[in-house]
């Protein structure tokens, strides 16, 4: 039993497509995020949704949309796939804004 | 801006022996602090985090000092194990940043057996 899985862990796709990667946590909580784990392994937040409503949105190209139908579920459409895209996408969960973050083991995803 | 760095990206210890990881803050108005770990083919997993308002905390085997005066975080890991290989991150949260998680680059722990 999971706590916040993702899918799919891998995704290869063509440059100019579109894809989405799903997200679902079973902890209860209310607040959900995208971050990007580059080549480098940095990360970086990319989108917050608390009760399903966006609370952060970095600076993010708007080919990226996330959209939240529950507050369970926070999902990451991402259209014209560019390369710079590639990375590894990971979705996090917490009861609240200032309490820790649990997260996915990620979406590798690699754009050729 | 706001950042948060490590003075070492990989650290080798022998197994057995204790392991510091060091985190420099930019933040001042930062209250939140978290240690991640990160395995290969894995998430992020929560170590240990600590307030503002301490400057120790334990956990099993682990601790965390926080000294705000210099902006210095560290995690010492006890008698450092095989498994104890991975990269950690330190991370910072201040209200005024949204409460947005900021990570530092990670250092990579080895442990040698």
């Amino acid at each position: 039993d999971t706590a916040v899985s993702q899918t799919p862990k891998y995704l290869v796709t063509q440059m100019g497509n579109d894809k989405s990667i799903k997200c679902e946590q079973n902890l209860g909580h209310d607040t959900m995020y995208w971050y990007k784990q580059d080549s480098k392994k940095f990360l970086k937040i990319m989108f917050s949704y608390n009760n399903k409503e966006l609370i952060i949105n970095e600076t993010v190209p708007n080919r990226f949309s996330p959209k939240s139908p529950d507050k369970a579920h926070l999902n990451l459409h991402i259209n014209s796939l560019e390369l710079g895209d590639s990375a590894v996408y990971f979705c996090a969960s917490s009861p609240g804004q200032n309490q820790p973050q649990h997260f996915g083991d990620g979406t590798r995803l690699s754009i050729l | 801006g706001e950042s948060v760095g490590l003075h070492l990206p990989t650290l080798s210890v022998q197994e057995g022996d204790n392991s510091i990881i060091n985190c420099a803050y930019s933040n001042s108005a930062s209250d939140y602090f978290i240690w991640y770990k990160q395995e290969s083919g894995k998430g992020p997993q929560f170590i240990i985090d600590i307030r503002s308002n301490m400057d120790k905390r334990q956990g099993q085997r682990v601790t965390v000092l926080l000294n705000k005066t210099v902006k210095h975080l560290s995690l010492q890991i006890a008698a450092t194990q095989p498994g104890d290989s991975a990269v950690y991150f330190c991370a910072e949260m201040s209200m005024d940043s949204s409460y947005k998680l900021i990570f530092g680059s990670g250092t990579r722990l080895l442990v040698r057996p």
